[in-house]
Formats: structure tokens, sequence, C-alpha cells
């Protein structure tokens, strides 16, 4: 079946690059996600990438994506303090229908 | 200013009294999903919809219900709310199944 994960927990320092690492299962995947979410917040799509693109920048951020090992990755340069948050990981599932199939979480903590 | 609006954004009651969880989007878009979120788990899918009088269940649709007599509106009705429903619901929607979703600021059930 479908499945998305992540590790739950990173801790990098200010000014760092943070790497979060994301593998899925289903490689009929059109398109692979990554969101935002802050405390009491909703979900924020920071950046997306189709399956046939390797590699996607956009300002601090960069997507990788590893069809072969279905690994997904997003780094953030120069990480600040509001760049704390979950991101989540999610792939489109299989099928016509609007579903996502989201990780559990990764919790960025970014520290002095 | 795009948005997709949910309310009430925190809820709590008591077991086996209906409630309704309302969803309303300006985006005009096709596509509306209900998610909740559980810690560990990431978020998964309730219900969904195409189109107005079209829905179908997610990965999780037992104890709810939806329904979309317009476009804008996509409400989650929990006929007889149980503390299993505890949890933090998303509205979502998408142009197009495969175009990013927009999320809600999501809304905090507690089921007494």
């Amino acid at each position: 079946g479908e499945d998305v994960e992540q590790s739950l927990f990173l801790s990098v320092r200010e000014g760092d690059s943070s790497v979060i690492n994301c593998t899925y299962t289903d490689s009929s995947s059109t398109y692979l996600y990554w969101y935002k979410q802050e405390p009491g917040a909703g979900l924020q799509l920071l950046t997306y990438i189709f399956s046939n693109m390797d590699m996607k920048q956009d300002q601090r951020l960069t997507v990788l994506l590893n069809k072969k090992d279905k690994h997904l990755s997003l780094r953030i340069a120069d990480t600040q303090t509001g760049d704390s948050a979950i991101y989540f990981c999610a792939e489109r599932g299989s099928g016509g229908y609007n579903k996502l199939i989201f990780g559990a979480g990764t919790r960025l903590a970014v520290h002095p | 200013e795009a948005q997709v609006t949910q309310n009430p954004r925190y809820l709590i009651t008591v077991t086996g009294k209906k409630l309704t969880v309302t969803c309303s989007q300006n985006m005009n878009h096709e596509y509306m999903s209900w998610y909740r979120q559980d810690p560990g788990l990431g978020l998964r899918q309730i219900y969904y919809s195409m189109n107005v009088e079209v829905t179908d269940k997610g990965d999780v649709p037992e104890g709810y219900k939806v329904s979309r007599k317009e476009k804008r509106n996509f409400p989650l009705i929990l006929e007889s709310p149980s503390p299993n429903q505890t949890s933090l619901y998303f509205c979502a929607s998408s142009q197009y199944s495969n175009q990013p979703q927009h999320f809600g600021d999501g809304t905090r059930l507690s089921i007494l």
C-alpha cells in the first residue's frame, strides 16, 4: 500500500542548513509535496516537485528527488528560528482522485 | 484573499451530540477534502469531493458524513461523536486533482 515515512525530529543551529528526508512507496506518484505547519496554524504549501524532475530550487529551499530509491529531501539553507515548525512530506495517491498521503511530520527545532 | 475557512476553530463537546464543522473556499475549486491529524500518524483523508453532489470515502470515513450542495462549501458532519474522533481536522481544496491543495487553519475537536 501507499506509505510515506520521515524522521520525527531534527535539531539544527541557526545559520546552518537543514535537511529533512522522506521515503515513499508508491512508484506511480506523480507529485510530491512539502508542507510546513507552524504551531496552531494550518498547512502551508512550501514547494512541490513533479516526478520527472530530479531537483527543484526555490530561494532557500532545495528539493531533491531520487525516484529509483523513492527518496525525497528538503534542504533549507541558512536556517532561521522562523523555520521552526513541523514539515510534512506528502505524495499524491494513485487514482484519479484528490488524496494526499502524508508522512507523520518532522519537527524542526532551530537553536541559537 | 484566496482562502479556505473552517469553523469552529475549537470545540469541546460530549459523546453523542451531533456536530458540524463547516468549510468554505473562495477560489471556485472543484476538489475539496477533509483530513484528520493525529500525533505520529500525519494527516489521513476522511472524505473528498470532486464537484457538487459528488463525494467519496477516503481512508478513515467511519463515523463521518459530508455533503457538497454548493461548490464553495463542504461541511463535515459527526452524527454521534465518540472520544476516538478527538483530533485536529483540516479542510483542503484544489482546482484539479493534480494541483496542490490549499488548507484551512484547522479545527480542534475534543469529544468527552
